[in-house]
């Protein structure tokens, strides 16, 4: 699987727009970008994974630039309760057969 | 529609012991892993079963293993307790094949070695 690299911390204030950027410069054709978020203590989230195209559902869009080398993870309005670890995987298979690799994320602290 | 449910949440061992933690994955799905996260670290992939097999191992010892039942349902057993053992387990579950599948997560096992 490709390596990933992300800041290792954020700050956003309450409301705006969170995005959390992720460099993934040798990702391969079939590998997708998937991110999870991990709040305190809690096991980590699913949060929304793309191919090639942007994709968007009810927590967050994913942008992921036409050379597949990076991706955006944005948060719309973000609340204090997005503060948490997020992280940006890379995976060889859409597919469950293969297990996640975590790096250390970026800790997404929102300010009020 | 349960989701992934794991038990126990905490427990507390002395080195040594062999510990035992389990796993029932979300409904309708066939692939369990297990992932160990040590305070401040992301989880790191442990193994994976799916058809009652272990079909992916991380660097993990021999002191961990684990089992998958018909119903799917897993146990993850680690033996010769360390210190360095204590951490949060994670089951995560998810169909083996289909493309764009998302894995989900449970809570966890608070393991404590002292």
């Amino acid at each position: 699987d490709a390596k990933t690299t992300q800041p290792p911390s954020m700050d956003c204030a309450e409301g705006r727009a969170a995005n959390l950027p992720c460099n993934h410069s040798t990702i391969s054709g079939n590998e997708y970008v998937y991110w999870y978020r991990q709040i305190h203590s809690q096991g980590p989230q699913y949060i929304i994974h793309g191919l090639k195209n942007n994709e968007t559902n009810e927590m967050a869009s994913l942008i992921i630039t036409e050379d597949r080398k990076s991706s955006t993870l944005i948060l719309p309005h973000a609340t204090l309760r997005d503060t948490a670890v997020y992280y940006c995987i890379v995976k060889r298979s859409g597919g469950g057969a293969d297990g996640l690799t975590f790096g250390k994320g970026t800790h997404l602290i929102i300010q009020p | 529609d349960a989701g992934v449910t794991q038990s126990p949440t905490h427990l507390i061992k002395t080195r040594g012991q062999q510990v035992t933690l389990r796993c029932s994955p979300k409904s309708g799905h066939d692939t369990v892993s297990w992932y160990q996260q040590a305070l401040g670290q992301g989880p790191q992939f442990i193994f994976q079963y799916y058809e009652e097999e272990e079909r992916q191992r991380g660097n993990f010892p021999d002191r961990f293993s684990g089992h998958q039942f018909p119903n799917y349902s897993s146990e993850l057993n680690v033996n010769a307790l360390l210190l360095g053992d204590s951490a949060l387990y994670l089951c995560a579950s998810s169909f083996q094949t289909s493309s764009g599948n998302t894995i989900y997560f449970g809570e966890g096992s608070w393991l404590t070695v002292v």
